[in-house]
């Protein structure tokens, strides 16, 4: 069964502070790993993509990286705007449809 | 229509009820899921449909539970004689195929059951 863990939990940070969000997972054959975020009373909204080992991309702020285990969503002098739930979901050989999520990390930028 | 659209975008019912949810796909994405967030909980899979046909329907907790895509666009996803433990938010996604495409959702619908 795939299996998605997030940490931390929360993370609230200083304006200007970077960080990092962690994301592990455990998938039978991964199809891509997809990074969303989530304000709150809205539905998820799409960042990033990965697909193998290695690949890295870039949004603004926000740097998303892949290794075989776990995949980081790097966030480089963030600003308030920044604050929601990043959620993290794998697709898998297993199901060529269905994605697996994480419960999220939900950030809080203070200015 | 530009993104992924649904309806009604809160929905309180009694237990007991019936409730239908309705999901508006981006156009020309011919594959559509539905989800649902608890309070807590990460997003979980119910439902897949490619085109009218639902290959996975194993996500769906119960047999209170039914959807339905029509035209290949619009789906419903209809609960009978709610719980309170339905009370969630149900959110639709669509996908431009099956084969792990990205997947953009909608706003969702928060569903309370009193």
């Amino acid at each position: 069964e795939d299996q998605v863990t997030q940490s931390p939990e929360a993370l609230r940070l200083q304006e200007g502070e970077s960080s990092s969000l962690n994301c592990s997972y455990t998938v039978s054959g991964l199809r891509g790993l997809f990074w969303y975020r989530q304000d709150p009373g809205k539905g998820p909204e799409f960042l990033f993509t990965l697909y193998s080992a290695g690949e890295e991309k870039e949004k603004e702020r926000l740097k998303a990286t892949l290794t075989k285990k776990e995949s980081f969503l790097h966030i480089t002098a963030p600003k308030p705007e920044d604050s929601a739930t990043y959620l993290c979901a794998v697709g898998s050989g297993g199901s060529n449809y269905k994605l697996t999520f994480g419960k999220g990390t939900l950030l809080t930028v203070n200015p | 229509g530009a993104g992924v659209s649904q309806s009604p975008s809160n929905k309180v019912t009694e237990k007991g009820k019936d409730v239908e949810l309705r999901c508006d796909p981006i156009s020309g994405h011919t594959a559509l899921y539905w989800y649902r967030q608890s309070l807590g909980q990460g997003l979980e899979f119910l439902i897949y449909f490619q085109g009218n046909s639902a290959p996975d329907k194993s996500g769906l907790p119960s047999d209170r539970f039914s959807a339905e895509r029509t035209g290949g666009s619009v789906s419903t996803l209809t609960i009978q004689r709610t719980q309170q433990e339905d009370s969630a938010v149900y959110l639709c996604a669509s996908s431009r195929d099956r084969s792990q495409e990205t997947q953009y959702f909608g706003p969702g619908t928060r569903l309370l059951v009193l």
